[in-house]
């Protein structure tokens, strides 16, 4: 089983809707988890980060945490077409290691 | 400037050459990390260094080595390098491992093409 798995997409999504992106991960021991957006051709940009059960809210993004079902969520509201993009799940393990998934490309249709 | 400066942004190397990638923060960082990502696979993570420390070795080929002088500082020394291992190389810097917030923070990265 893969450490970090996400939907590899593309999600396409209308602008204006909300777009929900998921990501599930195997060690239970998990602590930390991120979410990253990567444009193509750049390095990945720290966007969310999520700690304890629930939800988590910047701006437009939403992150929620299910830590019994090992599962984080980034939702985007009011999506944009400069959110196109792939997004990044990250988790740091029991390992202290940062794994990430292979990220979920999305579309925001104009 | 952004907080993680690496350079060369692009180098191109023969397999008999050696070269060095250079990573830089200016975040107060105490963990730095080296990543390379090719298309279609995950990020993967190549080395870890807790205060200067490393702390981790996922299994890298001989061929790839790193030198951390200082905190903010990160090397990854190329040398008979294949076709292979041309990728896009991210340095990343958090808190230190264990101690705050662990969030990493990225540098633009090396794309690095082996001819």
């Amino acid at each position: 089983q893969k450490e970090v798995e996400q939907n590899s997409g593309p999600l396409s999504v209308p602008e204006g809707a909300i777009a929900s992106l998921n990501c599930t991960y195997s060690d239970r021991g998990s602590q930390s988890f991120f979410w990253y957006r990567q444009y193509s051709g750049k390095s990945p940009e720290l966007i969310m980060s999520i700690y304890s059960n629930g939800d988590k809210e910047d701006g437009r993004f939403t992150a929620q945490l299910n830590k019994a079902s090992q599962y984080v969520s980034l939702l985007i509201r009011d999506s944009q077409p400069s959110d196109s993009a792939t997004y990044l799940c990250a988790v740091l393990n029991r390992d202290d290691k940062i794994i990430f998934g292979k990220g979920t490309r999305l579309h925001i249709l104009p | 400037e952004t907080g993680v400066t690496q350079t060369p942004r692009h180098l191109v190397m023969g397999m008999t050459n050696k070269k060095s990638l250079k990573c830089e923060q200016h975040l107060g960082h105490n963990a730095m990390y080296w990543y390379k990502q090719s298309a279609k696979k995950p990020l993967e993570l190549m080395f870890v260094y807790n205060f200067k420390e490393q702390t981790e070795n996922n299994s890298v080929p001989s061929r790839f080595s790193p030198e951390c002088p200082n905190s903010s500082h990160l090397f990854l020394h190329l040398h008979t390098l294949q076709p292979e291992d041309s990728a896009l190389y991210l340095c990343a810097s958090s808190q230190a491992i264990r101690v705050g917030n662990t969030e990493a923070f990225f540098g633009q990265g090396t794309r690095l093409t082996v001819v």
